[in-house]
């Protein structure tokens, strides 16, 4: 497709679960970043690759998350052991280069009960 | 800390009535200015880039601007489409958010009555 692809578009699981959370960014564009928006708030930073490499993770809020890219495209965010305070829209946005002109997908909505 | 901080929180106009969003910066060695147009259920959406004092950006009904503490985003004679949050950010050099990450305000919440 044209743009950022997120999914699942909606994910609820219970407290204590694993999720997964996939992005396939726009072809050709080495940079992806992951953001997480609660209601109300913008987005808030959590990691950014610049290819297969985690080049800045310091947004990631605790060890239950993790990020991957092994090819350098499509990215997996991985929450473990889910908290309620989990619970938030996550966004996925990529970019050619350009500073701060980033190409957001349309998000992955988490409920955590 | 970087800070980005946008006023008002929500904003309700009648069509064709112009107005100005105001965003707030505090940020050492501002690389640049960021606007996104959000819509519900949508991801941001680029709008313009300002990088120095002075600077000046349009597209359509939206004109961007830039002094060295805040941004204003103007509408002029709004339409119904253009309701939506308006997002402003900044990118620094160490603002956290990787080599281009951005710090995002809250938003304005731009509502345009016909």
């Amino acid at each position: 497709g044209a743009g950022v692809s997120q999914t699942p578009s909606n994910k609820v699981t219970e407290k204590g679960k694993y999720v997964e959370l996939r992005c396939d960014p726009i072809s050709g564009h080495t940079a992806l970043y992951w953001y997480r928006q609660s209601l109300g708030q913008g987005p808030e930073f959590l990691i950014y690759f610049q290819g297969t490499g985690a080049a800045d993770d310091s947004g990631l809020p605790n060890d239950r998350f993790f990020a991957v890219r092994p090819e350098g495209s499509v990215s997996t965010l991985k929450i473990q052991r889910t908290e309620r305070g989990d619970s938030a829209v996550y966004l996925c946005a990529s970019s050619s280069g350009q500073a701060g002109e980033l190409f957001f997908g349309e998000g992955s909505r988490l409920t955590v009960l | 800390e970087d800070q980005v901080t946008q006023s008002p929180e929500a904003l309700r106009l009648q069509e064709g009535e112009s107005s100005s969003l105001n965003c707030s910066y505090t940020v050492s060695g501002l690389r640049g200015l960021f606007w996104y147009r959000q819509d519900p259920g949508k991801g941001p959406e680029f709008l313009f880039t300002l990088y120095s004092a002075g600077e000046e950006k349009e597209k359509e009904r939206l004109k961007a601007t830039l002094t060295k503490k805040e941004s204003f985003l103007h509408i002029t004679a709004p339409k119904p489409e253009d309701s939506a949050t308006y997002l402003c950010a900044v990118q620094a050099p160490y603002s956290g958010g990787g080599a281009d990450g951005l710090t995002f305000g809250k938003g304005t919440h731009l509502i345009i009555q016909p």
